[in-house]
């Protein structure tokens, strides 16, 4: 089966910093979502990538695909804390199931 | 909107009992998810519904857990009879379609313990 791995699976960084979070699929992935998870507010979408080589943007926040498709990172830059959370991505598993990596914690000290 | 709604917030329970969740999706919203969390395997879909037909029951661990949804604001996660390795927080989730890309929206979770 399917199975998503992300790193690290927390990070702390200093406001203003840039951070990276990494996602490996064990295979080929056809579609892959970021999400952000918040305490008390739910999983939110980010972005969805599914195309080799993509690359999507939204505010400081930029997500890529790489070109063999199994391999995902999420890109913050100058980060604040309103970007505290945890972030998840999410892969179209068998059956058109969504599985989920572990998380990573990201933490931002002011 | 109060948001998704879940009880008992808290279910501390001895092995081998019958454990029911309770959910109340948002209003208006025609997807419901059920989640488990755990830090050892993190966030795992159990299963969804789609304007209240089960859709993908593929995520529940074992027999011993069942999901229902007889109606658009109700929904149950029952766990018969309950084990210690079931302990986790468990989240009900809706949103307003059935597409993963749309947010979901998180009720605020029970947290199960088993002993």
């Amino acid at each position: 089966s399917q199975e998503l791995e992300q790193s690290p699976q927390s990070l702390i960084v200093q406001e203003g910093k840039n951070l990276t979070i990494n996602c490996t699929s064990s295979k080929t992935l056809y579609g892959l979502y970021w999400y952000k998870q918040k305490y008390g507010e739910g999983l939110i979408f980010l972005m969805m990538l599914q195309k080799g080589g993509e690359e999507k943007s939204h505010e400081k926040i930029t997500a890529k695909l790489d070109e063999k498709k199994q391999q995902s990172s999420l890109h913050i830059t100058a980060s604040q804390p309103s970007h505290a959370g945890i972030y998840l991505c999410g892969a179209d598993g068998q059956g058109g199931k969504l599985i989920f990596g572990q998380g990573t914690e990201l933490s931002v000290k002011p | 909107d109060a948001g998704v709604i879940q009880s008992p917030r808290h279910e501390v329970t001895e092995m081998g009992q019958e454990v029911t969740l309770r959910c109340k999706p948002i209003s208006g919203h025609n997807s419901l998810f059920w989640y488990r969390q755990t830090m050892m395997r993190g966030l795992e879909l159990l299963i969804y519904f789609n304007n209240n037909v089960p859709i993908d029951d593929s995520g529940m661990p074992e027999d011993r857990f069942s999901a229902k949804m007889p109606n658009a604001s109700f929904s149950t996660l029952k766990i018969q009879p309950s084990e210690p390795r079931d302990s986790a927080v468990y989240f009900c989730a809706s949103s307003l379609r059935s597409s993963w890309t749309d947010t979901q929206y998180f009720g605020p979770g029970t947290r199960l313990t088993v002993l």
